[in-house]
């Protein structure tokens, strides 16, 4: 099965600033999840990626996957406290299975 | 988007008791639930795969006799946690797959967990 590591395990930034969070793959990845997760609650997906070298934005956030499929990296433009949370990211396999990643815990300080 | 609804929020049981947990998609049929278990600080881990009319499907390590997966229809799953025992608290969330995804990549929707306590 798929491991995940992300990096770095945790990350304080004041508002405002831009922000980037890795997750690497042992394997290649037959596509690739990013979840926000408040501590305590469900999962929000964010967005999915497939294919090599595609990129993807939702408002400030952009995510990306690299042309081997292995590394996927999440970029929070000028940072809100709305962004505080929990980032995981998802690894699917053939059968639907996801294996996620330990998480990164973001702090956004006002 | 899809909505998942999870039922009880949170549960406080006595130990050897049995608890129920519902999954429900609220807005489209789901032939495939996903539970997964996570302990503070620590990532989700799958726990067993909900199949509509058949079997679930466990993974290694999961015992099948202690949690107890329904899949009745296309919009419920249920995990029944029996004979509970302090080490089984932890925050339990599912996620559905919607009918009409045509792969493995298909959005999963997760329900917002249910925190169950043990005393």
């Amino acid at each position: 099965s798929q491991e995940l590591e992300q990096s770095p395990q945790s990350l304080i930034v004041q508002e405002g600033k831009n922000l980037t969070i890795n997750c690497t793959s042992s394997k290649t990845l037959y596509g690739l999840y990013w979840y926000k997760q408040k501590y305590g609650e469900g999962l929000i997906f964010l967005m999915m990626l497939q294919k090599g070298g595609e990129e993807k934005s939702h408002e400030k956030i952009t995510a990306k996957l690299d042309e081997k499929k292995q590394q996927s990296s999440l970029h929070i433009t000028a940072s809100q406290p709305s962004h505080a949370g929990i980032y995981l990211c998802g690894a699917v396999e053939a059968n639907s299975k996801l294996t996620f990643g330990k998480g990164i815990t973001l702090s956004v300080r006002p | 988007g899809a909505v998942v609804s999870q039922h009880p929020s949170r549960v406080i049981c006595k130990s050897g008791t049995s608890v129920k947990i519902e999954c429900r998609s609220l807005d489209f049929q789901a032939t495939t639930m996903f539970w997964y278990r996570q302990f503070p600080k620590q990532s989700l881990m799958l726990m067993a795969t909900s199949n509509e009319g058949s079997k679930a499907t466990y993974e290694q390590g999961v015992e099948k006799d202690k949690f107890l997966i329904n899949h009745a229809s296309l919009t419920l799953s249920t995990l029944t946690v029996t004979s509970a025992h302090p080490e089984d608290s932890s925050f339990y969330i599912c996620s559905a797959r919607d009918l009409r995804g045509t792969g493995p990549w298909e959005t999963q929707y997760f329900g917002p967990g249910t925190r169950l306590l043990v005393l």
